[in-house]
Order: structure tokens, then C-alpha cells, then sequence
């Protein structure tokens, strides 16, 4: 199953929602998990699930979709959220990641 | 809190083994609730996955990989391994071990820092 992710990188401000897509070219159901990435680390686990928030991580993040069409969200950019996103399903083998959104300051 | 250390070589020659070891802490390697995978990010470029195995040691590969990788576990020693053989510049990548939740879409929860592993003679 490939995913594509968009945009592939965008500008924002800090406050301001954002919303990055990922579409799979197969339904996955909700199989699907967001990843946060910042540079010179792992990446760490947002959301999983589809909609569920992982323990820890701030209610700003949100998820939903279904099937083929996917939706991460952060309600208010704050100035720690400036990093690459990647979505990832894990209904199928072999377990593929978006291609990642960089997400950088305005 | 679970943790995972990668350890092996930073440098592997063109068509020799890649091998790495993760050591898991914090937690139990034979949990029936996990999985142990592995996945690779190529410098500037995106995620992934190389394979995974339970504490039984059934396995899953990426078969973009054909035959040349193979995943273990050593429940005794609280390691699981990662062997790539015929590796070539294009294997040159930060190599990540990570813990997957078993269940139907289960998800990888938690990661190592990851090794930077450089094919080159």
C-alpha cells in the first residue's frame, strides 16, 4: 500500500491550525499511525489508530479518517511542533510510511 | 519505561554484512503483547521498514529486500538482531529498532536513537 502525504512541506505561524493528508492507494480501516520527527531524533509516535493520542502527547494533536483517506491535525502550531511528519499503515504487508511533511516557520 | 538501544559497526564494506543487535530494557522481550522491529531512514530521506519478529521468533520482511535480511531474537540475552548481507551504498542509513503492539494494526511505540551505518570502502 502506498501513501501520499501533502503537502510535502509547508510554512506556518506559531498559533495557527494545521492539517496534513494522507492518502493511501488501498483502504487500510483505520490502520493507520502518525509519527513526529525532529532532526537528530527517532521519530515518535502522535497518534495510532487512526484517532487515538498516544499517552503524553498534547491535546493540540488530532487524527481521523478511515479507509484511504487520513487526516493529521495540530489546533494551534506551537513553536515545539516544527518538525516532519509521516503517517504509516500497518494493515498490510509491507508496513509502508509516507513520503513526510516538513513542517517549518513562517 | 521501555528502552532500546541499537549497537554494531558505523562502517560495513561494499558486499559484506551489515549486522546490528537491539537491547531492550525496561521491559519484557517475551511479552505476547509485542512485537520487535526494524527500520532504516537513508540520510535526508523518509522512513522504512526493514522487518519485524515476535518473542517467538515468526518473522515478517519487507520483501523489497529479497532475501538478504534476517531478523532474530535471543529472549535470554533481551536482544533481537538484524543481519543484511550484499549491502551496497544504498544501505547506507540511520537503522532504527522499535517496539510494535501486537493486534491488528498494531503500532511502534517505542524507538531507539537509532545508528547510522555507512556502506562504503
Amino acid at each position: 500500500i502506498q501513501l501520499t502525504q501533502s503537502p510535502s512541506s509547508l510554512s506556518a505561524s506559531v498559533g495557527d491550525r494545521v492539517t496534513i493528508t494522507c492518502r493511501a492507494s488501498q483502504g487500510t480501516n483505520t490502520y493507520l499511525a502518525w509519527y513526529q520527527q525532529k532532526p537528530g531524533q527517532a521519530p515518535k509516535l502522535l497518534i495510532y489508530a487512526a484517532s487515538t493520542l498516544q499517552s503524553g502527547v498534547p491535546s493540540r494533536f488530532s487524527g481521523s479518517g478511515s479507509g484511504t483517506d487520513f487526516t493529521l491535525t495540530i489546533s494551534s502550531l506551537q513553536a515545539e511542533d516544527f518538525a516532519t511528519y509521516y503517517c504509516q499503515q500497518l494493515g498490510s504487508y509491507p508496513l509502508t510510511f509516507g513520503g513526510g511533511t516538513k513542517v517549518e516557520i513562517k | 519505561q521501555l528502552h532500546l538501544q541499537e549497537s554494531g559497526p558505523g562502517l560495513v564494506k561494499p558486499s559484506e554484512t551489515l549486522s546490528l543487535i537491539c537491547t531492550v530494557s525496561g521491559g519484557s522481550i517475551t511479552s505476547n503483547t509485542s512485537f520487535w522491529g526494524w527500520i532504516r531512514q537513508p540520510p535526508g530521506k523518509g522512513l522504512e521498514w526493514i522487518g519485524t519478529v515476535n518473542y517467538g521468533g515468526a518473522t515478517y520482511y519487507n520483501r523489497s529486500l529479497g532475501s538478504r535480511v534476517t531478523i532474530s531474537i535471543d529472549t535470554s540475552k533481551i536482544q533481537f538482531s538484524l543481519k543484511l548481507t550484499s549491502v551496497t551504498a544504498a544501505d547506507t542509513a540511520i537503522y532504527y529498532c522499535a517496539r510494535r503492539m501486537t493486534g491488528p494494526g498494531g503500532w511502534f511505540d517505542s524507538w531507539g536513537r537509532g545508528i547510522l551505518v555507512t556502506v562504503s570502502s
